[in-house]
C-alpha cells in the first residue's frame, strides 16, 4: 500500500512552545489529507481536513489558530499546536490516500509538561 | 450520541474461540464502512471493507446492515495475535469517522 510519513515520531515539549508536525505521502500525491487526534483509551477523532494550496477545513470544536495547518504542496502537510499546553497532549495522527483506502502515517505522540 | 458507536469491551476471550463485535452509526448519509485494527501506541491499518452482501477474509467476517444501521465483526479461531483494539469507521463524503473502539485479549 501507499506510505505515509510523519515527523516527528514522539515530541516531549514545555508548556506554551509551539510544535510543528509534518505529514509527507512518500508515493503518492495528496490534494487531501486529513488530521486526527487520540486520547488515551478514546477513538481517533477528525480535526480537520488539509487542502493542497487552500485553507484547511476544522471539525466543530476545534481552534484553527490554537492548529495551524498549512498544505503547501501535493505531498506534504503540517500542523503545528501553538502554544501547546498539558491538555493538547496526544496522539496526531494523519491520513492521505484514495477515496475508499485512506493510508495514516504511523502518527506523533505529543507531551506537553 | 457518538455518530458511531461500539462496546468499548474489553474482549477476554481463550485461543479458538470466536468473537463478534459491533457497531452502529446513527448518520444514514454514511457511504462506506470499515474494521480498522489498532495496536497500543500505533496507528489503525485497515483490517477489511464491509459490504452488504458481507464479506470474509480468513478468519475474519464483516456484515452491514444498511437499514439497521448496524456493522459486525466475527472473528473465528481467535489468535494470540489478535489482541488489540478494533475500530469501526464510517465514510461520510470524504470523512472518515471513527468508533471508540473495542478492545480484545486473547490468552491462552
Amino acid at each position: 500500500g501507499a506510505v505515509v510519513s510523519q515527523h516527528p515520531s514522539r515530541v516531549i515539549c514545555k508548556s506554551g512552545t509551539s510544535v510543528k508536525i509534518e505529514c509527507r505521502s512518500l508515493d503518492f500525491q495528496a490534494t487531501t489529507m486529513f488530521w486526527y487526534r487520540q486520547f488515551p483509551k478514546q477513538s481517533l477523532m477528525l480535526m480537520a481536513t488539509s487542502n493542497e494550496g487552500s485553507k484547511a477545513t476544522y471539525e466543530q470544536g476545534v481552534e484553527k489558530d490554537k492548529f495551524l495547518i498549512n498544505h503547501a504542496s501535493l505531498t506534504l502537510s503540517t500542523l503545528t499546536v501553538t502554544s501547546a499546553h498539558p491538555e493538547d497532549s496526544s496522539f496526531y495522527i494523519c491520513t492521505g490516500g484514495a477515496y475508499n483506502e485512506q493510508f495514516f502515517g504511523p502518527g506523533t505522540r505529543l507531551t506537553v509538561l | 450520541r457518538k455518530e458511531v458507536e461500539q462496546d468499548p469491551g474489553p474482549f477476554n476471550v481463550p485461543e479458538g474461540a470466536t468473537v463478534a463485535f459491533n457497531c452502529t452509526y446513527s448518520n444514514s448519509a454514511s457511504q462506506s464502512f470499515f474494521w480498522y485494527r489498532q495496536d497500543c501506541r500505533k496507528e489503525p491499518k485497515l483490517l477489511m471493507s464491509v459490504y452488504s452482501s458481507g464479506n470474509e477474509d480468513g478468519r475474519f467476517t464483516a456484515q452491514l446492515n444498511r437499514a439497521s444501521q448496524y456493522i459486525s465483526l466475527l472473528i473465528r479461531d481467535s489468535k494470540l495475535s489478535d489482541s488489540a483494539t478494533y475500530l469501526c469507521a464510517v465514510r461520510r463524503y470524504n470523512k472518515l469517522i471513527f468508533g471508540a473502539g473495542t478492545r480484545l485479549a486473547v490468552h491462552p
